[in-house]
């Protein structure tokens, strides 16, 4: 079975502090993709990043960044110096290529940046 | 490129209505999908297409829900007899087999 865990339901910080939103899967594919979702108060999902599970290597984007561990089973993500522009919900989300096209959510994690 | 477009953007209806909402995927894209978020929760997975087919049409939450799509393309998901606890947002994504999902703005959805 395949499975998104977010355990980190509400996490609020003040502004330029740095946070890292915690990502955890289950899967006993080894091929599959891993992915991060912005949902800000407007509503509209936007997609952020996407790794596949052969791809290991961390990655920066920006104030952005992501690091996965297949030993851990885990995909982090970490905003360094936030902005109350990141406040939001955050979906961390798997597709595996032996389930046909389903994709698997976590319940999501509410950032609030405080000015 | 455009995006994946739904509508209508906002509906009310009354209690007992039928409603249909409708879903424009990304061109080319051959999955497309339905999920409906309540109120600060999180995404429920109700149905999804891969090209006119459904393979999977476990989320549907009861019969009076329903979705077809066409050519490969639009797709329609229909609500029977609304009740107040159909009252969400219905998000639609759309992809390329099991690689990203890119997703519209929804429709939110009140019911009286």
């Amino acid at each position: 079975a395949q499975k998104v865990t977010q355990a980190q339901t509400e996490i609020s910080v003040v502004e330029k502090e740095d946070v890292t939103l915690d990502c955890v899967y289950e899967t006993r594919d080894t091929t599959y993709y891993l992915f991060w979702y912005k949902q800000p108060p407007s509503g509209e999902l936007v997609f952020l990043i996407r790794r596949n599970s052969f791809d290991e290597q961390n990655e920066i984007s920006g104030r952005y960044s992501w690091n996965f561990q297949k030993s851990t089973s885990s995909f982090n993500f970490t905003i360094t110096a936030s902005q109350v522009v990141d406040s939001a919900v955050y979906f961390c989300a798997l597709s595996v290529l032996n389930t046909g096209n389903q994709f698997y959510f976590g319940t999501g994690t509410s950032l609030t940046v405080i000015p | 490129g455009a995006g994946v477009s739904q509508s209508p953007s906002n509906k009310v209806t009354e209690k007992g209505k039928d409603v249909e909402l409708r879903c424009d995927p990304i061109s080319g894209h051959t999955a497309l999908y339905w999920y409906r978020q309540s109120l600060g929760q999180g995404l429920e997975f109700l149905i999804y297409f891969q090209g006119n087919s459904a393979p999977d049409k476990s989320g549907l939450p009861s019969d009076r829900f329903s979705a077809e799509r066409t050519g490969g393309s639009v797709s329609t998901l229909t609500i029977q007899r609304t009740q107040q606890e159909d009252s969400a947002v219905y998000l639609c994504a759309s992809s390329i087999d099991w690689e990203t999902q890119y997703f519209g703005p929804g429709t939110r959805l009140l019911v009286l």
